[in-house]
């Protein structure tokens, strides 16, 4: 099973829209998740972090189910500026990796096109 | 504005010479990461100095080394470029404290390989 795994899309929607992305990812002991966005050919850029509460910033809701190992995140009212690939980012646990709980797994990106 | 910075943005060498690739960061945060990521795909993390400990991933060929002579600046060298090393590589910085994991990133060098 991979670490964290998305929809790779595309999902392609018209403006104003809402629309919602899916993660998974399979380390029980994670304690910290972000939503990442990158434009094409650019760097990722940190979008929100997610909490155990779920959380919102303007149009954009995530939310967190640890049972499930299940984030989500739901762009409401869709812009063109929006389109970017949505990476699901979740911290390492030392524990059971090895890896610094400080170091993060990115998930492959989800692909979002608004259309005019 | 504290930032990631890297150098240069495009670079393009021939197939077996050697390249570095600079990165400075004004966040003074204590960790900085190289990644490597090739189109469609997730960011591959290659190694990361936590201060001045130097990281190494298992699947990080020896091909590629890391220098990090001080908090601001790090460095990665491609001692051999091959075809496949073509690719965008990625620095980025964070603090190693609960509650701060989150990392910020420069924009990136693409190199291209002839």
């Amino acid at each position: 099973r991979k670490e964290v795994e998305q929809d790779p899309g595309p999902f392609n929607v018209p403006e104003g829209a809402t629309v919602a992305f899916n993660c998974t990812y399979s380390n029980s002991a994670s304690q910290s998740f972000f939503w990442y966005r990158q434009d094409c050919r650019k760097e990722p850029k940190l979008l929100m972090s997610v909490y155990s509460s779920g959380n919102e910033d303007g149009r954009f809701t995530a939310q967190l189910n640890r049972a499930s190992q299940y984030i989500s995140l739901l762009i409401r009212d869709s812009k063109l500026s929006d389109s970017a690939t949505y990476l699901c980012v979740v911290n390492t646990d030392g524990r059971y990796s090895g890896a610094g709980s400080y170091q993060l797994t990115f998930g492959k990106g989800t692909k979002l096109s608004v259309i005019p | 504005d504290a930032m990631v910075i890297q150098n240069p943005r495009y670079q393009v060498t021939q197939f077996g010479k050697p390249v570095t690739l600079s990165c400075s960061q004004t966040l003074n945060h204590n960790v900085m990461y190289w990644y490597q990521q090739k189109s469609s795909q997730a960011p591959k993390l290659l190694f990361h100095y936590y201060d001045k400990d130097f990281n190494n991933e298992a699947d990080t060929p020896d091909n590629f080394q890391s220098r990090r002579p001080n908090t601001s600046f790090c460095f990665l060298d491609i001692r051999s470029p091959g075809l496949g090393d073509a690719a965008m590589y990625l620095c980025a910085t964070s603090r190693a404290y609960a509650g701060a994991y989150e990392q910020y990133f420069g924009p990136g060098t693409r190199l291209t390989v002839t």
